[in-house]
């Protein structure tokens, strides 16, 4: 069974650009979420979309957005980069559940120059 | 807001020893407690996970314990191996679809 595929994995981009990342979760699975990791503040959760619906957002600004399509990949998009912004995006997927595992990508590490 | 309080943040053991690392919670939206394990360039990978049924849950080298009256629960690994040098994250569930980590324990064995 194919793991969670990230695409890019490396992005450099300008201050004021936006970004588009991309995500195909695991087959079957339902349930995409996006996490942003720097040394400073670890892991930190920025949303979760089930069946195309946004079912959680974490504490980030409106510049971070997303959405998922029929067949359950999804997509991450930032506006207006900072180069607060640089980091690395991981995506997991899961069947949705609160005790259901989480699979994590390889991530797309972004740098804002 | 939930938080996980993860220690140590580094721990250096020689091969062959045991690896102890521990995570406090506040609260959570259920009682699983997966264990990530991360190497450089890559996405974490579930290592191992506990859910309330159990106290303790042991697969190979690796066992979870859980002490759900104190709000902890600890990664012991045995014989540890230069492989098993990695960073390590415990989480909980905070929503569904939403963990909280802690900050991750950096791990370094000795040859």
């Amino acid at each position: 069974k194919a793991g969670v595929t990230q695409t890019p994995r490396y992005l450099i981009k300008t201050r004021g650009q936006q970004v588009t990342l991309s995500c195909s979760p695991i087959s079957g699975h339902r349930s995409v979420s996006w996490y942003q990791q720097t040394p400073g503040q670890g892991l930190q959760f920025l949303f979760e979309y089930f069946s195309e619906t946004q079912r959680n957002k974490g504490n980030f600004p409106g510049r971070f957005s997303g959405r998922q399509f029929s067949n359950s990949r999804s997509e991450m998009n930032v506006s207006t980069l900072e180069l607060g912004d640089s980091a690395l995006y991981l995506c997991a997927s899961s069947l949705g559940g609160l005790d259901q595992p989480q699979h994590f990508g390889d991530g797309t590490r972004l740098s804002i120059l | 807001q939930q938080q996980v309080k993860q220690s140590p943040q580094s721990l250096i053991v020689q091969k062959g020893g045991i690896s102890i690392i521990n995570c406090a919670y506040e609260n959570t939206a259920f009682d699983y407690f997966p264990w990530y394990q991360q190497f450089p360039g890559k996405g974490p990978a579930l290592l191992i996970a506990i859910r309330p049924d159990v106290s303790e849950k042991k697969e190979g080298r690796f066992t979870i314990s859980f002490n759900k009256s104190a709000k902890q629960f600890s990664l012991h690994i045995m014989d540890s191996q230069p492989g098993d040098s990695a960073t390590y994250f415990c989480a909980a569930p905070a929503l569904r679809g939403q963990l909280t980590f802690g900050s991750g324990t950096q791990l370094t064995v000795l040859p």
